[in-house]
């Protein structure tokens, strides 16, 4: 267990569809950064909160947004959901604050669309 | 968007053989890190680099920041069944962790008893 909660673990949805994928950092870790694992695309930075706050943007789509609330959880909502948007999507944490940090990644959610 | 330029792409090895891997980028990097990543889960970090030259161990596996900044490699000694995975070289350009990791494709390392 790497302290990086994900859930659900499994999420199947039809095209159109909108879901919202959940994360709970490692304890004490600010920040959370999302992934998005594609067979294609390989491993993409999505995006990244830092204790609330949007603090870099990678390769998100429109389409997709993400938040990072008072607790540290952070939620990665998807909508209008397409087929090629079927992908592992993983969050990970870091301590912050000191270069020499260590990324933490959950397990992932891996999303079907259909 | 940008990926590392990961090789070999996959390594069908025998049980104690020594494995090399290695990440080119046309760009430069201030810390390079190495995962790995088993069926069903995240990836793993094994070994962090900070700085050019940097040369650094942990058991069995060895990696290097290379002087240009722009490459890394991870070396493997006497392989054992558990090795198996897949590996994966990232880079970060920011010193402070304000942007994300870019990714290597992954080396898929097979052994064979």
């Amino acid at each position: 267990d790497s302290g990086v909660t994900q859930t659900p673990k499994h999420l199947i949805t039809a095209t159109g569809q909108r879901v919202t994928l959940r994360c709970s950092p490692r304890s004490g870790d600010l920040s959370v950064y999302w992934y998005q694992q594609s067979l294609d695309q390989g491993l993409q930075f999505l995006i990244q909160y830092y204790n609330g706050e949007e603090r870099a943007k990678g390769n998100i789509l429109e389409r997709f947004s993400a938040q990072q609330f008072p607790d540290l959880h952070s939620e990665l909502n998807l909508s209008s959901l397409e087929l090629g948007d079927s992908a592992l999507y993983f969050c990970a944490s870091t301590p912050e604050g000191s270069r020499r940090m260590g990324y933490t990644f959950g397990s992932g959610t891996r999303l079907t669309v259909v | 968007g940008q990926q590392l330029n990961q090789s070999p792409q996959s390594m069908f090895i025998q049980e104690g053989e020594d494995v090399s891997m290695n990440c080119t980028s046309s760009s430069i990097f201030n810390t390079w890190l190495w995962y790995k990543q088993d069926p069903g889960e995240g990836p793993v970090l094994l070994i962090a680099l900070y700085k050019a030259g940097e040369l650094t161990s942990n058991g069995r596996l060895t990696a290097q920041f290379g002087i240009t900044r722009k490459d890394s490699f991870l070396n493997i000694s006497a392989s054992i069944p558990s090795d198996v995975g897949i590996y994966f070289c990232a880079g970060q350009k920011s010193g402070g962790g304000a942007d994300g990791l870019t990714f290597g494709k992954g080396t898929h390392l097979i052994i064979q008893p």
